[in-house]
């Protein structure tokens, strides 16, 4: 069966330390996505991958980074954490245009 | 640009009542239509999908039809249950797209017994 697996359900972290969110994937899919979900605000795509070494900036990059160095890992880096990102994090892969499979995500709070 | 357009929530059902929860989209190409659903603590999971004009997708007792004239692709179940209360996100993928999907708000159900 598919799976995506996110390393963390809960972290708790700083302000102003480097946060490093990772999610793998065993389908082989060229496609990986970083979303941010908040009350109210749906869900909200911050970078995503369609190769390796290659990163696209989605709808609110500012404030984070993401690696790709193998097919299977796309991690999320929060490079200064601020209270601001203080969210719930899911990642996705898919190949061409089928669905999406998603990680049961990270709550992340950032004190 | 591509959009999604959900009906607003919350919905609040009695258990066995029937379901609609509406959906239009807006794209550029030929899209594939799906319905996730979120339960509480959880990521998002397919329910559904259709990928042309007139396929109905189904799964769980929930049915939704692609619809190219209205642009639309309404969720419906006859008889929900309380195991059904979620969060239900209508979405698009065009296959141009490097896989990149177009979600809606998202619309929370609640089942009471």
């Amino acid at each position: 069966d598919v799976k995506v697996t996110q390393s963390s359900r809960y972290l708790v972290k700083r302000t102003g330390e480097k946060v490093f969110l990772e999610c793998v994937q065993d389908m082989d899919h060229e496609n990986m996505f970083w979303y941010r979900q908040d009350p109210g605000l749906g869900l909200r795509l911050i970078y995503f991958s369609y190769d390796v070494k290659m990163k696209e900036k989605g709808d609110i990059p500012e404030g984070y980074s993401v690696s790709r160095e193998k097919k299977e890992r796309f991690s999320l880096i929060l490079e200064s954490a601020s209270t601001n990102q203080t969210s719930m994090y899911l990642c996705a892969s898919t190949y061409s245009n089928q669905p999406q499979h998603f990680g049961d995500g990270t709550r992340l709070s950032i004190l | 640009g591509n959009s999604v357009t959900q009906m607003e929530g919350p919905v609040t059902l009695s258990e066995e009542a029937f379901l609609t929860i509406n959906c239009t989209y807006t794209a550029t190409g030929y899209p594939s239509l799906f319905w996730y659903v979120q339960y509480p603590g959880e990521g998002l999971q397919l329910l559904l999908k259709a990928t042309k004009a007139d396929d109905k997708g189904s799964n769980k007792g929930f049915e939704a039809t692609y619809r190219k004239e209205t642009t639309s692709f309404h969720l419906e179940k006859g008889s929900v249950q309380v195991s059904d209360s979620a969060v239900y996100f209508c979405a698009l993928t065009e296959s141009t797209n490097a896989g990149k999907s177009t979600f809606g708000d998202g619309t929370t159900l609640t089942v009471k017994p």
